[in-house]
């Protein structure tokens, strides 16, 4: 069955990086599209990132554009997300989803707080 | 596309029928419109796609309806598991975008 495991949260000071990983297991991973939703303390769901099977096209919303990267390793089933000059208002549930039209499958998340 | 979800909450009893709406700002693409179930702690899980397009393993009890910029979740005959979040996304147009969610408290 598919499977989606996040890592990488924590708690960082604004201005700070962070690694989030997920690794997927069940499927062809270099099939798919895969993506990064986060939610927010009282929120509701926002998409930030997607990427490629192939990796060569990356998409990002506008709020986290020029600060987050997105990448994959095919060879080891896993999507990242480098998130770089933290805000307060990066603090959230990442989720790690797989992109099959609509979010097929998706990871239990990781926490991210950041604050001083 | 800005999706805006009614009611804000709502609170019913089990086995009645729950109706939940979506409507979008301007028309979704063939239909590209999905409806996820979010219980605290867990993953997001699809439950229909395409507007009406059951996912895997989801009950029949779920049921999608609309076109254009209306759309509607229907839950017959409610059960206690189903107290979660449900919201609304579109997938037809960029970026991707969800509605502020409907909250499914069962009395």
């Amino acid at each position: 069955q598919v499977q989606l495991v996040e890592s990488g949260g924590g708690l960082v000071k604004p201005g700070g990086s962070l690694r989030l990983s997920c690794e997927a297991s069940g499927f062809t991973f270099n099939e798919f599209f895969m993506s990064w939703i986060r939610q927010a303390p009282g929120q509701g769901l926002e998409w930030i990132s997607h990427i490629t099977g192939s990796g060569k096209t990356r998409y990002y919303a506008d709020s986290v554009k020029g600060r987050f990267t997105i990448s994959r390793d095919n060879a080891n089933n896993s999507v990242f997300l480098q998130m770089d000059s933290l805000r307060a208002e990066d603090t959230a549930i990442y989720y790690c989803a797989r992109l099959y039209g609509p979010f097929d499958y998706w990871g239990q998340g990781a926490r991210v707080t950041v604050s001083s | 596309i800005v999706l805006a979800q009614s009611p804000g909450t709502l609170s019913l009893s089990p086995g009645e029928r729950a109706t939940l709406s979506c409507r979008a700002s301007q028309s979704v693409d063939g239909n590209s419109l999905a409806w996820y179930q979010h219980k605290p702690g867990q993953a997001p899980r699809l439950l229909l796609y395409g507007a009406s397009s059951r996912a895997t393993g989801i009950p029949d009890r779920f049921n999608g309806s609309g076109s254009g910029t209306d759309f509607t979740l229907t839950i017959s005959r409610l059960e206690p598991e189903d107290i979660a979040v449900y919201y609304c996304q579109q997938f037809g147009s960029s970026p991707r975008t969800f509605g502020q969610g409907t909250k499914l408290e069962i009395k």
